[in-house]
């Protein structure tokens, strides 16, 4: 059965500062994509980055990147620059051909001024 | 253009009620997918509906269902609430027709629902 695991239930960052948000995956499946949304206080997940299984480079969004390592099963977010507005819930998730998201149980981070 | 647009933002029941919760796509979407969200289970999959027809179902009891209409949006309605039920229900739409793994999933705000 797919399965997400984000083991940082926590995570700190100074301003400014890169940080790594764990994630590894489990799944069958030779086809299926990786996510990672973010959650503020607010309730609304936000879509950061995507990867495919059969992307060859890691996918970049602005100051997201994604540390893909398909024979490890990871899927590591990585941000660089910590902003105050980072803080957050971020989530990994990963779709197969099932129309749906599975989602791991969240990483808060926190960024220190 | 619009974001996913769900209504209510909160919503208080007692045990027993019913409640209904609405959810307008992003124009041009045909999927929408509902999900539930609590602190002990996290985020889990409640079904997700591709031009008015239900394609896939999380394991959730007949309680929870849902419908989408001709113009993509969708409710989910909950019978006979328990006090488990409080929750964030979030849904989400994408343009996706065919189950591809690269289609984005784009989120609503969510309903909060608490029942007492």
């Amino acid at each position: 059965a797919q399965k997400i695991t984000q083991t940082q239930p926590g995570m700190f960052v100074q301003e400014k500062e890169a940080v790594t948000l764990d994630c590894t995956y489990d799944t069958s499946d030779p086809s299926y994509g990786l996510f990672w949304y973010k959650q503020p206080s607010s309730g609304e997940m936000i879509f950061l980055i995507y990867q495919g299984s059969y992307d060859q480079q890691n996918a970049t969004e602005g100051r997201y990147s994604l540390n893909f390592q398909k024979a490890r099963k990871s899927a590591n977010l990585v941000i660089s620059a910590s902003q105050l507005g980072d803080s957050a819930m971020y989530f990994c998730a990963m779709k197969d051909s099932s129309y749906k998201l599975i989602f791991g149980s969240g990483t808060r981070l926190l960024v220190r001024p | 253009k619009a974001g996913v647009t769900q209504t209510p933002r909160y919503l208080i029941k007692t045990r027993g009620q019913q409640v209904t919760l609405s959810c307008s796509p992003i124009s041009g979407h045909r999927s929408v997918s509902w999900y539930q969200q609590t602190p002990g289970q996290g985020l889990q999959f409640l079904f997700e509906y591709f031009s008015e027809t239900q394609r896939n179902k999380g394991n959730f009891p007949g309680r929870f269902s849902g419908r989408q209409f001709s113009n993509s949006r969708s409710e989910m309605n909950v019978s006979t609430l328990e006090l488990g039920d409080s929750a964030l229900y979030l849904c989400a739409s994408s343009l996706e027709d065919w189950g591809g793994t690269n289609e984005k999933l784009f989120f609503g705000s969510g309903t909060q629902l608490s029942v007492l």
